[in-house]
């Protein structure tokens, strides 16, 4: 079993779509949990940041964790064609060492 | 202010070659991280080295692979007798302190191909 679950997709939504995107763990020391947007043949990038459990919200973007289920999820609303990309979930439980799901491919259709 | 420079972007060596992968971090940064990404996986930690010291290389294999960041120059990633698994995208990241989590910039990545 995986560390860290993720659905490649790939999943397609129509502009102004909400997207919703998922990861699941397995290892429970894990406290701080990460959303990246990797564009092709690009290195990712830093989305979204979540220490502990609870829901942090950031313009269009908002992520979720629930560390009872071990659980997160990362919701796009009013996407954009721009917002077309591979989304990795990550986490860690110390500073340095991270986790990552294998990136779910996204496509919004204008 | 530039951002993480990999070089080169594109590397195809034949088996049983040498490779040598550069990350230049960001200016003021003194804390490089080695992630490796195979096809249809998520990245995976390799090594975290701040200036002439290795931290952490749990993530490394323990034969062929290894890694430095000197006190001056660039961090290098040095593979040595390439095989065709080594075919991958290898990423560094930089950081001003020992936080990947939230201070560090990735570069784009260097693409090895083992032919």
């Amino acid at each position: 079993q995986k560390e860290v679950e993720q659905d490649p997709g790939p999943l397609s939504v129509p502009e102004g779509a909400i997207v919703s995107l998922n990861c699941t763990y397995s290892n429970s020391a894990f406290q701080y949990f990460m959303w990246y947007r990797q564009y092709s043949r690009k290195g990712p990038e830093l989305l979204m940041y979540t220490y502990s459990s609870g829901n942090k919200e950031d313009g269009r973007f908002t992520a979720q964790v629930d560390k009872s289920s071990k659980y997160i999820s990362l919701f796009i609303r009013d996407s954009q064609p721009s917002d077309s990309a591979t989304y990795l979930c990550a986490m860690s439980s110390n500073d340095y060492k991270l986790s990552f799901g294998a990136g779910t491919t996204v496509t919004v259709r204008a | 202010n530039a951002g993480v420079m990999q070089n080169p972007r594109h590397l195809v060596r034949r088996r049983g070659q040498e490779a040598r992968l550069r990350c230049s971090p960001m200016k003021g940064h003194s804390h490089v991280y080695w992630y490796r990404q195979l096809p249809e996986e998520g990245l995976k930690f390799m090594v975290y080295l701040q200036k002439e010291n290795i931290i952490d290389e749990s993530g490394m294999p323990k034969e062929r692979f290894s890694a430095e960041f000197p006190k001056e120059g660039p961090s290098i990633l040095r593979i040595q007798q390439v095989v065709r698994g080594d075919s991958a995208a290898y990423f560094c990241a930089s950081s001003p302190r020992g936080r990947i989590d939230t201070e560090a910039f990735f570069g784009q990545g260097t693409r090895l191909t083992v032919v």
